[in-house]
């Protein structure tokens, strides 16, 4: 079956502008979750959803950052006023739930601010 | 809080050697721990998890990792390396409770395989 998949797979852009990151999960899955990660590191947790609430969003690291989850499914993550800082892979992952399951991976979105 | 320490950023290995990949952890409540591989160009993809069972645990394509609470210890290992293991290897906890969603990941070992 297909798997995670993240749209678009590279994005460019300038700073200060806006930029959307869409997350399709794996069908049936009700957990989602998005993480960051830099050149050279880990992937940092950003923020998880069960069904459409974010069940932790500690990891958000400013308000320019928001994500959203409307009807359970596709997700979004969405940068204002984007900073070169912002620069890294962004990923995506589902899981059957939050109940210590396998988390599946996306490609990851390569943003890269100008 | 969690953290995770994986120590080498590079382990170079001949074909048919032993791997060993290490990781430590730290965390207040009783951790769940997991090793990820990431292969050029792919999304990460779990190799092995434990979650307070067996502490040996054993994973896919021939790893298994053992987990050791004394030592706060969770390494890789593969008794015979191959080709086909060159790829990125991260090590992650979760915290468990309210937040064992979210995994806290190291920063990652590069492993390369010589022929």
């Amino acid at each position: 079956g297909a798997g995670v998949s993240q749209t678009p797979s590279n994005k460019v852009t300038e700073k200060g502008k806006y930029v959307e990151l869409r997350c399709d999960p794996i069908s049936g899955h009700t957990a989602l979750y998005w993480y960051r990660q830099s050149l050279g590191q880990g992937p940092e947790f950003l923020i998880y959803f069960q069904g459409t609430g974010a069940a932790d969003d500690s990891g958000l690291p400013n308000d320019r950052f928001f994500a959203v989850r409307p009807e359970g499914s596709v997700s979004t993550l969405k940068i204002q006023r984007t900073e070169r800082g912002d620069s890294a892979v962004y990923l995506c992952a589902s899981s059957v739930n939050t109940d210590y399951n396998e988390q599946f991976f996306g490609p990851g979105t390569r943003l890269t601010v100008l | 809080a969690q953290s995770v320490t994986q120590l080498g950023s590079h382990v170079s290995v001949s074909e048919g050697a032993l791997v060993l990949l290490r990781c430590n952890y730290s965390s207040s409540v009783p951790p769940y721990l997991f090793w990820y591989v990431q292969y050029p160009n792919q999304g990460l993809q779990l190799l092995l998890k434990y979650t307070s069972a067996a502490t040996l645990v054993k994973g896919i394509n021939g790893f298994e990792a053992e987990f050791k609470k004394s030592e706060t210890s969770f390494h890789l290992t593969k008794p015979s390396a191959h080709m086909s293991d060159a790829a990125e290897y991260f090590c992650a906890v979760s915290a468990g409770g309210t937040s064992y969603g979210k995994l806290t990941f190291g920063q990652g070992t590069i492993l390369t395989v010589h022929p």
